[in-house]
């Protein structure tokens, strides 16, 4: 079945540095979504990226879509408190259901 | 607009009972998606619901089951529960079928004694 592998799987950071996981697919993506849940919460819809190449910016939120349309990656600038939670990048491929990649869990100490 | 509402928020069970999950989505979204979560597994599709009918199932047992109704709602339905089933199920709603983004609910945390 289709697999997508995100890394790293924790990320511990002061406040204020910067912070970035990445989704990786051995074929090719119709698109990926990216989720965040805080500890204790449900997951919450960031974005979708469907063009080879996009990339699109959320305030201190970068997403990044690979020209092979294989990765992703989320980039968040001087990170807060409050972008503590889990990150999960989601994907589809053809008709498949929506399948999400393990998280990444970041910590940010301040 | 409410959000997604599901019933109820915690469930504690015994070994070989069953358990049935409500789910009602955004009002106007017609698709529902169930997954199971555990810090284990991680996140793990079950179904995919839209217009009553199941568009995708996920590889779990046929203990899993589950249905939308007219008005979108959704129900799943666990027999014969084992301790593996603990998990917090969600449930996540979108407008169309394979819609941008899915919504997701609170979830049910489900624990088997």
């Amino acid at each position: 079945g289709q697999q997508v592998m995100q890394i790293p799987q924790y990320q511990h950071v002061q406040e204020g540095e910067d912070f970035t996981t990445y989704c990786n697919s051995s074929t090719t993506l119709s698109n990926i979504q990216w989720y965040k849940q805080r500890p204790g919460g449900h997951p919450v819809f960031l974005i979708q990226l469907v063009k080879s190449g996009e990339v699109k910016k959320q305030k201190r939120l970068t997403f990044q879509f690979g020209e092979a349309k294989k990765n992703s990656s989320l980039h968040i600038t001087a990170t807060q408190t409050t972008d503590v939670g889990t990150y999960f990048c989601a994907v589809r491929r053809g008709n498949t259901p929506l399948v999400f990649g393990k998280g990444t869990r970041l910590s940010v100490i301040a | 607009k409410a959000g997604v509402t599901q019933t109820p928020r915690y469930l504690i069970k015994t070994r070989g009972q069953q358990v049935t999950l409500s789910c009602s989505p955004i009002s106007g979204h017609r698709s529902v998606s169930w997954y199971q979560q555990t810090p284990g597994q991680g996140l793990q599709f079950l179904f995919e619901y839209f217009s009553e009918t199941q568009r995708n199932k996920g590889n779990f047992p046929g203990r899993f089951s589950g249905r939308q109704f007219s008005n979108s709602r959704s129900e799943m339905n666990v027999s014969t529960l084992e301790l593996g089933d603990s998990a917090l199920y969600l449930c996540a709603s979108s407008r169309e079928y394979r819609a941008k983004g899915q919504f997701f609910g609170p979830g049910t945390r489900l624990t088997v004694l």
